[in-house]
């Protein structure tokens, strides 16, 4: 079956380490890629998108991730985290396989930044 | 603007009972969108709206399950008669286009607990 996976469940970081975040898909093709991301108490909301162009993609709140295709995957970056980036972050990917309209969610990573 | 809204935030029933879910999209969104969480799990696509009409029902687990958006406004899902396995975060998303690039708005989703 077609399917996202995200490595770590449970991520702890300290205040300005550095983040990445794991994403792999099984699918072949045309895919659009994004990651979500869901604050405490808040709703699930966009943090950046791939569909095409340029592989290295940047978001909001300082976020990148790259997309490579011969790996599959689609890892979320940053520099230097920050408390307020404890939350819950989900990729998802959609393809001509799933129907573009079609999102299929990893299971969450789990976030912590200690001050 | 406002944002997608869901109603009620929270739904604890005991088995064999009746929910109904309602979510109001950002107002001139086409298309609306059903997922669900089972704890712990990933996030699963349930169906897909265009306007009024059911796009995409493959998610559906099964047929006590029945979405409707009447009037291509707002939706409901109604779960009856509710099982164990029910439970879950059920969220409710809009979006403008059918491109499959576009980003999805979040509701903050209805916590059910089914006993």
């Amino acid at each position: 079956a077609q399917s996202v996976s995200q490595h770590n469940h449970h991520v702890i970081l300290s205040e300005a380490a550095s983040l990445e975040l794991g994403c792999n898909y099984s699918y072949g093709g045309t895919v659009n890629l994004f990651w979500y991301v869901q604050y405490p108490g808040q709703h699930l909301q966009l943090l950046l998108k791939y569909f095409s162009g340029d592989p290295l993609v940047k978001g909001i709140k300082g976020f990148e991730a790259e997309f490579i295709k011969s790996k599959f995957s689609f890892n979320l970056r940053k520099p230097s985290v920050q408390w307020s980036d404890t939350a819950e972050y989900f990729c998802a990917v959609n393809s001509m396989n799933t129907g573009f309209q079609k999102l299929v969610f990893g299971t969450g990573t789990r976030l912590l930044v200690s001050p | 603007e406002a944002g997608v809204t869901q109603f009620p935030s929270h739904s604890v029933i005991e088995k064999g009972q009746t929910v109904t879910l309602r979510c109001d999209p950002i107002s001139g969104h086409d298309n609306l969108y059903w997922y669900r969480r089972v704890m712990g799990k990933e996030i699963k696509f349930l169906l897909h709206f265009v306007k009024e009409s059911k796009q995409d029902e493959s998610g559906m687990p099964n047929n006590r399950f029945l979405a409707e958006r009447t009037g291509g406004t707002y939706s409901t899902l109604k779960v009856q008669p509710a099982e164990l396995e029910d439970s879950g975060v059920y969220f409710c998303a809009s979006s403008q286009g059918t491109a499959g690039n576009e980003k999805l708005f979040f509701g903050s989703g209805t916590q059910l607990s089914v006993l």
